[in-house]
């Protein structure tokens, strides 16, 4: 039962560098969503997307992009890394619209450190 | 906008001890009220949720009751254990938006 798969588990990036994360999911699920864990600052969203084909903006999208492939996968692009973006990225996935209260799947984290 | 805010931690009790983690919350409309647990090196799982005024949620021993009057969802449990030992995170969606967290609380649990 994989549920939600993201890659890679960890990485490291120098300042400028770009990478993309990718997340994948099995349930079907129509909305997909990338957050950002800080310490002290709980989960913040960075993009959403309500359904394939569609994205939008979360609290702090700015440094990032996203990518809605398919119905199974939403990617995380950051384009030029920065230390301020070194922190646990989670992707996460629920099966109606984001305002349904259904509950959300979260995957393991993705490690990220921008040196 | 929404808004959640739960006690800062690390609480820290001793085994068979009684938790309370208190959330209060401010939303526009009737929002849903979520309770997510996080164990070390893993991502967030549900670990209960309400969905109207007076709703309680429960699980594995937990309880948390939707209390419009005074916007809050506090967590509880009558006797916690080291394996409780977690991040518990307090969330809610209200209208339109995606789930918006609280901070998180870690809870410690001795023998």
């Amino acid at each position: 039962n994989a549920g939600v798969t993201q890659t890679p588990k960890f990485q490291v990036l120098k300042t400028g560098q770009s990478m993309t994360l990718q997340c994948a999911q099995d349930m079907n699920h129509n909305s997909m969503y990338w957050y950002r864990q800080d310490p002290g600052m709980g989960l913040r969203l960075i993009y959403y997307s309500a359904s394939e084909g569609t994205t939008d903006k979360g609290e702090v999208p700015n440094g990032y992009n996203v990518s809605r492939l398919n119905k199974r996968e939403f990617s995380l692009r950051l384009e030029s890394a920065a230390p301020s973006q070194t922190s646990v990225y989670f992707c996460a996935s629920s099966e109606a619209t984001p305002s349904s209260g259904n509950t959300i799947y979260f995957g393991e984290g993705s490690w990220l450190t921008v040196v | 906008g929404n808004s959640v805010t739960q006690m800062e931690g690390p609480v820290t009790l001793s085994e068979e001890a009684f938790l309370t983690i208190n959330c209060t919350y401010t939303a526009t409309g009737y929002p849903s009220l979520f309770w997510y647990v996080q164990y070390p090196g893993e991502g967030l799982q549900l670990l209960l949720k309400a969905t109207k005024a007076d709703d309680k949620g429960s699980n594995k021993g937990f309880e948390a009751t939707y209390r419009k009057e005074t916007t809050s969802f506090h967590l509880e449990k009558g006797s916690v254990q080291v394996s409780d030992s977690a991040v518990y995170f307090c969330a809610l969606i209200s209208g339109n938006t995606p789930l918006v967290f609280g901070k998180g609380t870690r809870l410690s649990v001795i023998a």
